[in-house]
């Protein structure tokens, strides 16, 4: 099973400023990654998937990088709604695709 | 629009079983696989397994081989996910997701499954 590991657990970013998310993967997963916001109560949203590709309708102040084993996410101009989780996810190997365990973005 | 909605959140008791629905609108079902992901209380997200509706193959997490039955209802464009012996630490929400072993850009809302004696 791949091992994905996110940091820092938490981040503290003052709105306008740019918050980078880190994910790194145990083994190559090549550029089969997404990344996800999850807001309390609410299901995983998709931001980014195959690494740098933006979801339909996600805002272009969110970008991503890395291939391999390590990965970046880019919150550029950081907004007050941007406050949530964020979770990456592999999917190289896909049984079992795993999650890493997730950045919590305070504002 | 592509939704995926799911059934009522279940209190049960150790040992028991839970079976979550996940119906599925705006897409021809037949044509993606649906994912099953739990997140238990405060932690990450964790794969379950998938199925695909097509071709009716499933594919489960280890760690669940054993207690997990993903089933689909081409008829109604709804799937199941059915788990026993059901232990504290399997409290958690369930989702449903579009697709197979990929990313998910459509979830269900979620399913609160709290299991207490």
């Amino acid at each position: 099973e791949i091992v994905m590991t996110q940091s820092p657990a938490t981040l503290s970013v003052s709105p306008g400023e740019r918050a980078t998310l880190s994910c790194r993967a145990s083994q190559s997963v090549r550029s089969n990654l997404a990344w996800y916001q999850q807001k309390p109560g609410q299901a995983p949203r998709l931001l980014i998937y195959d690494a740098s590709v933006r979801a339909i309708g996600i805002p272009v102040r969110f970008s991503g990088s890395g291939s391999g084993t390590e990965f970046t996410l880019t919150i550029s101009g950081l907004q007050s709604e941007d406050h949530a989780q964020y979770f990456c996810q592999q999917y190289q190997q896909r049984h079992p695709s795993t999650f890493g365990q997730g950045t919590k973005v305070e504002i | 629009q592509v939704q995926l909605v799911q059934s009522g959140g279940e209190v049960k008791k150790p040992g028991a079983s839970v079976k979550v629905s996940c119906k599925a609108s705006g897409y021809t079902f037949s044509n993606y696989g649906i994912s099953w992901v739990r997140q238990a209380p405060g932690q990450g997200l964790e794969w379950m397994g998938s199925i695909s509706p097509y071709h009716v193959d499933t594919t489960y997490a280890q760690k669940f081989q054993d207690r997990v039955t993903m089933t689909t209802d081409k008829s109604t464009s709804t799937a199941y996910m059915e788990l026993t012996t059901l232990r504290s630490d399997d409290t958690a929400v369930y989702y449903c997701a579009r697709g197979g072993s990929t990313w998910y850009a459509y979830w269900g809302q979620g399913t609160l499954v709290t299991v207490s004696s």
